[in-house]
């Protein structure tokens, strides 16, 4: 089955770059019928579409972090990773990759997500 | 950004009981282009509904979708222990793609 796992430091300094990787297995990038995204959630809150990326590159991002957020894909590791910015303590948060959209029938349906793993901004 | 409303925050019921969750957009947005998600402590979410009414692949049929233009609702006849936990819906009909703050379901 399709398997996502994310990837990367646990603790970042304030005004630095988080980077965090998704691997995935089950599914190929490069097969052109979904987008990956990127999701957050700050501890005890709700969920936040950080953006997307399709096989060739082509990215979306959502307009509140569109200035701080960069997703890039290696389709010859079956990877896709994402780059926020000038991180405050307000990024704190688990941070998830999804499949979604649909490329083909425009659905943004999430499915599957990956465990997620949890981005502390301190220093 | 269309923004998700939803009610209530928290419903306190029994197993067996049935539940209705509701959502509501800020907005219209394309037809129907609208999920549903569980979450429990500790897992990422899971995509229980899409395009307002589907249910996704392995979901059991006491979970349903309904809805259009800016109410949706999610509807869960007879809960089973399992189905305790945090219910999302999400629009992806306009971007960016947004969530509902989130209905808990608990254990009464």
């Amino acid at each position: 089955q399709v398997q996502l796992q994310e990837s990367g430091p646990g603790l970042v300094k304030p005004s630095q770059t988080l980077s965090l990787t998704c691997t995935v297995s089950g599914d190929s990038i490069s097969g052109g019928r979904y987008y990956w995204s990127w999701i957050r959630q700050p501890a005890g809150k709700g969920l936040e579409w950080i953006g997307r990326i399709y096989t060739s590159g082509s990215t979306n991002y959502n307009p509140s972090l569109k200035s701080r957020v960069s997703i890039s894909v290696d389709t010859s590791k079956n990877q896709f990773s994402l780059k926020l910015s000038s991180v405050t303590a307000a990024d704190t948060a688990v941070y998830y990759c999804a499949r979604g959209g649909d490329y083909f029938d425009s659905s943004g349906r999430f499915d599957p997500w990956g465990q997620g793993t949890l981005v502390t901004v301190s220093s | 950004e269309i923004v998700l409303t939803q009610s209530p925050g928290t419903l306190s019921l029994s197993p067996g009981d049935g539940a209705t969750l509701s959502c509501r957009a800020s907005q219209t947005f394309s037809s129907g282009q609208l999920a549903w998600y569980q979450q429990k402590p500790g897992q990422a979410p899971r995509l229980l509904i899409y395009g307002a009414s589907s249910r996704a692949t392995g979901i059991p049929d006491r979970f349903s979708g309904s809805g259009s233009g800016t109410d949706f609702t999610l509807t869960i006849s007879g809960l089973e222990p399992e189905d305790f936990a945090v219910y999302y819906c999400q629009q992806y009909g306009s971007s960016p793609w947004t969530f509902g703050q989130g209905t808990k379901v608990e254990i009464k």
